[in-house]
């Protein structure tokens, strides 16, 4: 079954460092993969995909993200971290199949220093 | 403006009691979603439906039912049978079925005691 593993459950930046948060996901096929960004107590909110063509691809708020088929891998970075992006970030892949759906990370919860 | 709302924000119930929760999506939208998000597992699909008077289970379906009589509502009850039903629920659609970018509502939680 496919599934999607984030193994850094907290993580935490300065403000103005940059950031690297990983995902790495179990399917056998290219999958089709996004993070989402959630902060507390509210809904996701996508912040970029991937299906195909460019293996790296821009998202909202500077965030960009690569894809990298050999090592299974769809890292989300960003340059330099503002206080702002203090949220839960979720990688997530949609398998196609009898059962198609999204399937989430546990996440990763990004804490900025001042 | 288009979105989704989920009511109410908070939920309390006492053990026994089946409990519904609202949501609703102006966004045209066919494909509509319930997630479950507990502590430190992400987040778990309930039920979806693709399409009006249509819906199938996810993976953690039981002790939950759906309808979608309407093309802008998939209301979730939270039956007796759930026997952990303390959690956030989130709400989703999409445009239809399939890889596509889903919105979320801003989610209800709920507490069971």
């Amino acid at each position: 079954a496919q599934s999607v593993t984030q193994p850094d459950i907290h993580i935490t930046v300065s403000e103005g460092a940059s950031l690297e948060l990983r995902c790495n996901y179990s399917y056998g096929a290219t999958p089709y993969l996004f993070w989402y960004v959630q902060s507390p107590g509210q809904g996701l909110q996508l912040l970029l995909k991937y299906f195909s063509g460019d293996t790296l691809v821009q998202g909202i708020k500077g965030f960009e993200a690569e894809f990298k088929r050999s090592q299974s891998s769809f890292n989300l970075r960003k340059p330099s971290v503002h206080w702002s992006d203090a949220a839960e970030y979720f990688c997530a892949v949609y398998v196609t199949g009898t059962a198609s759906k999204l399937t989430f990370g546990t996440g990763t919860r990004l804490q900025v220093t001042l | 403006d288009g979105g989704i709302t989920q009511s109410p924000k908070y939920l309390f119930r006492k053990e026994g009691q089946n409990v519904t929760l609202s949501c609703e999506q102006n966004l045209n939208h066919d494909a509509m979603y319930w997630y479950r998000q507990d502590p430190g597992q992400g987040l778990r699909l309930i039920y979806y439906s693709q399409i009006v008077n249509d819906f199938q289970k996810g993976d953690i379906a039981e002790g939950y039912s759906v309808s979608r009589e309407k093309k802008e509502s998939f209301p979730l009850t939270v039956t007796s049978a759930q026997k952990n039903p303390t959690a956030f629920y989130l709400c989703a659609s999409s445009i239809k079925s399939g890889p596509l970018e889903q919105y979320f509502g801003p989610g209800t939680r709920l507490t069971v005691t």
